[in-house]
Protein backbone atom coordinates (compact mmCIF):
# COMPACT_ATOMS: atom_id res chain seq x y z
CA UNK A 1 0.00 0.00 0.00
CA UNK A 2 1.10 3.57 -0.94
CA UNK A 3 -0.12 5.31 2.50
CA UNK A 4 -1.55 8.58 2.54
CA UNK A 5 -0.87 10.39 -0.45
CA UNK A 6 -0.56 14.03 -0.30
CA UNK A 7 -0.53 16.47 -3.36
CA UNK A 8 1.17 18.90 -3.58
CA UNK A 9 3.89 18.21 -1.43
CA UNK A 10 4.80 22.19 -1.28
CA UNK A 11 2.52 24.95 -2.27
CA UNK A 12 3.92 28.82 -2.64
CA UNK A 13 0.46 31.55 -3.82
CA UNK A 14 -0.18 34.90 -3.53
CA UNK A 15 -2.27 36.11 -1.04
CA UNK A 16 -6.38 36.15 -2.35
CA UNK A 17 -5.60 33.31 -4.04
CA UNK A 18 -7.20 29.82 -3.96
CA UNK A 19 -5.57 27.14 -2.66
CA UNK A 20 -6.76 22.89 -2.82
CA UNK A 21 -5.07 20.79 -0.77
CA UNK A 22 -5.66 17.21 -2.14
CA UNK A 23 -5.69 13.62 -0.27
CA UNK A 24 -5.94 9.90 -0.51
CA UNK A 25 -6.54 8.02 2.25
CA UNK A 26 -5.95 4.60 2.72
CA UNK A 27 -7.92 1.60 1.05
CA UNK A 28 -10.48 0.71 3.31
CA UNK A 29 -9.72 3.40 6.14
CA UNK A 30 -13.66 4.85 6.78
CA UNK A 31 -12.04 7.99 9.02
CA UNK A 32 -10.19 10.84 7.11
CA UNK A 33 -8.28 13.67 9.68
CA UNK A 34 -7.38 16.79 8.30
CA UNK A 35 -4.76 18.95 10.35
CA UNK A 36 -2.16 21.61 10.68
CA UNK A 37 0.99 22.34 11.88
CA UNK A 38 2.44 26.04 12.87
CA UNK A 39 5.27 26.40 15.28
CA UNK A 40 2.80 29.00 17.05
CA UNK A 41 -0.25 26.09 17.61
CA UNK A 42 1.51 22.58 17.06
CA UNK A 43 -0.73 20.46 15.30
CA UNK A 44 -4.33 21.39 15.24
CA UNK A 45 -7.16 19.08 14.15
CA UNK A 46 -9.60 20.79 11.52
CA UNK A 47 -11.96 18.53 10.31
CA UNK A 48 -12.14 14.40 10.24
CA UNK A 49 -14.68 12.45 8.26
CA UNK A 50 -16.20 9.15 9.64
CA UNK A 51 -17.44 7.22 6.13
CA UNK A 52 -17.22 10.13 3.82
CA UNK A 53 -19.71 12.54 6.25
CA UNK A 54 -17.90 15.43 8.16
CA UNK A 55 -18.55 14.26 11.83
CA UNK A 56 -16.39 17.47 13.38
CA UNK A 57 -15.46 20.87 11.72
CA UNK A 58 -15.20 22.61 15.22
CA UNK A 59 -11.22 22.87 14.16
CA UNK A 60 -11.78 24.79 11.17
CA UNK A 61 -10.67 27.97 11.82
CA UNK A 62 -12.60 30.39 9.59
CA UNK A 63 -15.17 29.91 6.63
CA UNK A 64 -12.35 30.99 4.07
CA UNK A 65 -11.51 27.28 5.02
CA UNK A 66 -13.80 24.19 3.15
CA UNK A 67 -13.27 20.25 2.90
CA UNK A 68 -14.85 17.82 1.10
CA UNK A 69 -15.05 13.72 0.99
CA UNK A 70 -16.96 13.29 -2.62
CA UNK A 71 -15.52 9.60 -2.09
CA UNK A 72 -14.29 7.31 0.02
CA UNK A 73 -10.70 7.56 -1.92
CA UNK A 74 -10.83 11.16 -2.14
CA UNK A 75 -10.95 14.49 -0.05
CA UNK A 76 -9.73 17.82 -0.30
CA UNK A 77 -8.81 21.13 1.57
CA UNK A 78 -9.45 24.63 0.22
CA UNK A 79 -8.64 27.99 1.19
CA UNK A 80 -10.22 30.88 -0.35
CA UNK A 81 -9.18 33.53 -0.05
CA UNK A 82 -5.61 32.55 1.19
CA UNK A 83 -4.03 35.06 3.96
CA UNK A 84 0.21 34.74 5.13
CA UNK A 85 -0.98 33.17 8.29
CA UNK A 86 -2.31 30.45 6.27
CA UNK A 87 0.80 29.23 5.90
CA UNK A 88 1.75 26.16 7.45
CA UNK A 89 2.00 22.01 7.23
CA UNK A 90 -0.95 20.71 6.33
CA UNK A 91 -1.79 17.01 7.21
CA UNK A 92 -3.85 14.40 6.04
CA UNK A 93 -4.66 11.27 7.88
CA UNK A 94 -7.00 8.35 7.73
CA UNK A 95 -7.37 5.72 9.95
CA UNK A 96 -9.27 2.18 10.47
CA UNK A 97 -7.89 0.74 13.58
CA UNK A 98 -4.60 2.96 14.03
CA UNK A 99 -3.52 6.44 12.06
CA UNK A 100 -1.78 7.38 9.13
CA UNK A 101 -0.34 10.26 7.99
CA UNK A 102 0.30 11.48 4.40
CA UNK A 103 3.94 13.24 4.13
CA UNK A 104 1.99 16.78 4.51
CA UNK A 105 1.94 20.08 1.88
CA UNK A 106 3.85 22.60 2.94
CA UNK A 107 1.69 25.99 2.20
CA UNK A 108 3.46 29.35 2.15
CA UNK A 109 1.20 32.29 1.24
CA UNK A 110 2.88 35.25 0.54
CA UNK B 1 -12.24 18.41 27.27
CA UNK B 2 -9.47 16.06 26.40
CA UNK B 3 -6.09 17.30 26.41
CA UNK B 4 -2.28 16.76 26.19
CA UNK B 5 0.90 18.12 27.89
CA UNK B 6 4.28 17.98 27.18
CA UNK B 7 6.28 19.72 29.31
CA UNK B 8 9.26 20.17 27.58
CA UNK B 9 10.63 21.80 24.51
CA UNK B 10 13.23 19.60 24.14
CA UNK B 11 15.28 17.22 25.73
CA UNK B 12 19.00 16.85 25.21
CA UNK B 13 20.55 13.52 26.02
CA UNK B 14 24.01 12.00 24.82
CA UNK B 15 24.29 8.55 22.53
CA UNK B 16 24.07 5.77 24.56
CA UNK B 17 22.16 7.29 27.85
CA UNK B 18 18.31 6.34 28.52
CA UNK B 19 15.65 9.09 27.64
CA UNK B 20 12.83 10.45 29.04
CA UNK B 21 10.37 12.20 27.08
CA UNK B 22 7.26 13.30 29.24
CA UNK B 23 3.39 13.40 28.55
CA UNK B 24 0.39 13.87 31.06
CA UNK B 25 -3.42 13.87 29.70
CA UNK B 26 -6.46 14.92 30.72
CA UNK B 27 -9.84 12.80 29.76
CA UNK B 28 -12.65 11.98 30.90
CA UNK B 29 -13.24 8.36 30.50
CA UNK B 30 -10.71 6.05 29.88
CA UNK B 31 -7.85 7.15 27.25
CA UNK B 32 -6.44 5.76 24.21
CA UNK B 33 -2.55 7.17 24.13
CA UNK B 34 -0.05 7.30 21.78
CA UNK B 35 3.19 8.36 20.72
CA UNK B 36 4.37 9.42 16.97
CA UNK B 37 7.50 10.68 15.63
CA UNK B 38 8.39 13.24 13.10
CA UNK B 39 11.64 13.27 11.47
CA UNK B 40 12.52 16.60 9.38
CA UNK B 41 10.05 17.15 6.18
CA UNK B 42 8.09 13.98 6.82
CA UNK B 43 4.68 13.20 8.58
CA UNK B 44 4.02 11.67 11.19
CA UNK B 45 5.27 8.24 11.99
CA UNK B 46 3.22 5.96 14.81
CA UNK B 47 5.16 4.49 17.33
CA UNK B 48 3.22 2.70 19.72
CA UNK B 49 0.22 2.95 21.94
CA UNK B 50 -1.87 2.09 25.09
CA UNK B 51 -5.45 0.79 25.06
CA UNK B 52 -5.61 -1.21 27.76
CA UNK B 53 -3.98 -3.96 29.86
CA UNK B 54 0.01 -3.67 30.50
CA UNK B 55 0.82 -0.43 31.65
CA UNK B 56 4.23 -0.95 30.09
CA UNK B 57 3.86 -0.52 26.11
CA UNK B 58 6.74 -1.34 23.69
CA UNK B 59 6.78 -0.03 20.19
CA UNK B 60 8.59 0.54 17.21
CA UNK B 61 12.45 1.25 17.12
CA UNK B 62 13.01 0.25 21.06
CA UNK B 63 11.05 2.69 22.14
CA UNK B 64 8.44 1.74 24.77
CA UNK B 65 6.11 3.87 27.08
CA UNK B 66 4.75 3.82 30.62
CA UNK B 67 1.12 4.42 31.15
CA UNK B 68 0.23 5.57 35.22
CA UNK B 69 -3.20 6.28 35.84
CA UNK B 70 -3.02 7.91 39.08
CA UNK B 71 -0.23 10.35 37.80
CA UNK B 72 -2.01 10.42 34.35
CA UNK B 73 0.87 10.27 32.34
CA UNK B 74 2.35 8.60 29.42
CA UNK B 75 5.97 9.15 29.23
CA UNK B 76 8.11 7.89 26.34
CA UNK B 77 11.33 5.88 27.04
CA UNK B 78 14.37 3.91 25.58
CA UNK B 79 17.04 2.41 27.65
CA UNK B 80 19.86 3.56 25.35
CA UNK B 81 19.64 6.43 22.68
CA UNK B 82 20.66 6.58 19.13
CA UNK B 83 22.16 9.97 17.48
CA UNK B 84 18.95 8.79 14.61
CA UNK B 85 16.17 8.98 17.29
CA UNK B 86 16.82 13.12 16.77
CA UNK B 87 13.43 14.09 16.01
CA UNK B 88 10.11 15.42 17.06
CA UNK B 89 8.04 13.65 19.70
CA UNK B 90 4.35 14.06 19.63
CA UNK B 91 2.47 12.73 22.71
CA UNK B 92 -1.67 12.35 21.83
CA UNK B 93 -4.64 10.90 23.33
CA UNK B 94 -7.84 10.13 21.96
CA UNK B 95 -11.26 9.03 24.56
CA UNK B 96 -13.40 5.59 24.55
CA UNK B 97 -16.16 5.14 22.91
CA UNK B 98 -18.66 7.78 22.19
CA UNK B 99 -19.02 10.05 18.70
CA UNK B 100 -15.39 11.65 19.44
CA UNK B 101 -12.66 9.61 17.11
CA UNK B 102 -10.20 12.71 17.37
CA UNK B 103 -6.80 12.33 18.05
CA UNK B 104 -5.68 15.41 20.31
CA UNK B 105 -2.05 15.92 20.13
CA UNK B 106 0.49 17.98 22.58
CA UNK B 107 3.07 20.44 21.78
CA UNK B 108 5.64 18.59 20.62
CA UNK B 109 9.28 17.83 22.04
CA UNK B 110 11.94 17.99 20.02
CA UNK B 111 14.77 15.00 21.02
CA UNK B 112 17.92 16.05 20.19
CA UNK B 113 20.77 13.30 20.91
CA UNK B 114 24.42 14.09 20.99
CA UNK B 115 27.11 11.69 19.65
Amino acid sequence: DAGVIQSPRHEVTEMGQEVTLRCKPISGHNSLFWYRQTMMRGLELLIYFNNNVPIDDSGMPEDRFSAKMPNASFSTLKIQPSEPRDSAVYFCASREYGYTFGSGTRLTVV
Amino acid sequence: AQSVAQPEDQVNVAEGNPLTVKCTYSVSGNPYLFWYVQYPNRGLQFLLKYITGDNLVKGSYGFEAEFNKSQTSFHLKKPSALVSDSALYFCAVKTEGGATNKLIFGTGTLLAVQP
